[in-house]
């Protein structure tokens, strides 16, 4: 599988954008984008996906670059329920995610 | 919004001893899945199920482990005999798509404790 590489951790202030960097330099041309998030105690939720182009949902926006060798989920606004473990994944045979260690966002008041 | 629900939320059970874990995935949902997550350590992809049969499987999902779909809602994992390191959080997924261009929707998870 290939593999991404997020940093272990980041921090934000409440009501500030959020920037979390994803690294997947070995993508291939038909892999998609997916970011998770993990609260505590809860399963993992759903925030967006994409292949090559920029993507907009309710939740976040995620850039994608145009080697689509690194990508980036942004929080428009951080609130202290975004504080969460953030997980990119590569979809590769679409049958399972793979979870690596993620993104640990800490989100200020 | 439609949502995974799994029951119960936390299970307790002694070595050795048979456990199910019940999953209802959202109802238009055709791939269903399990992981599994020791405290502290990453989510571990277990098995996915599609068409009424196993489509994948981990390394982690020996002939201990079994799942079902024994109705049109319920996706059940089974323990035969379960062991220390089989406790963990078990999540249950689904999802409409088997390629990668829809997302899985997770429930909130069964607390598996084995003493």
């Amino acid at each position: 599988d290939a593999k991404t590489t997020q940093p272990n951790s980041m921090e934000s202030n409440e009501e500030e954008p959020v920037h979390l960097p994803c690294n997947h330099s070995t993508i291939s041309g038909t892999d998609y984008i997916h970011w998770y998030r993990q609260l505590p105690s809860q399963g993992p939720e759903y925030v967006i996906h994409g292949l090559t182009s920029n993507v907009n949902n309710r939740m976040a926006s995620l850039a994608i670059a145009e080697d689509r060798k690194s990508s980036t989920l942004i929080l428009h606004r951080a609130t202290l329920r975004d504080a969460a473990v953030y997980y990119c994944i590569l979809i590769i045979s679409g049958s399972r995610l793979t979870f690596g260690e993620g993104t640990q966002l800490t989100v200020n008041p | 919004e439609p949502e995974v629900t799994q029951t119960p939320s936390h299970q307790v059970t002694q070595m050795g001893q048979e456990v199910i874990l019940r999953c209802v995935p959202i109802s238009n949902h055709l791939y269903f899945y399990w992981y599994r997550q020791i405290l502290g350590q990453k989510v571990e992809f277990l098995v996915s199920f599609y068409n009424n049969e196993i489509s994948e499987k981990s390394e982690i999902f020996d002939d201990q482990f079994s799942v079902e779909r024994p109705d049109g809602s319920n996706f059940t994992l089974k323990i035969r005999s379960t062991k220390l390191e089989d406790s963990a959080m078990y999540f249950c997924a689904s999802g409409t798509l088997r390629q990668g261009g829809s997302p899985l929707h997770f429930g909130n998870g069964t607390r598996l404790t084995v003493t």
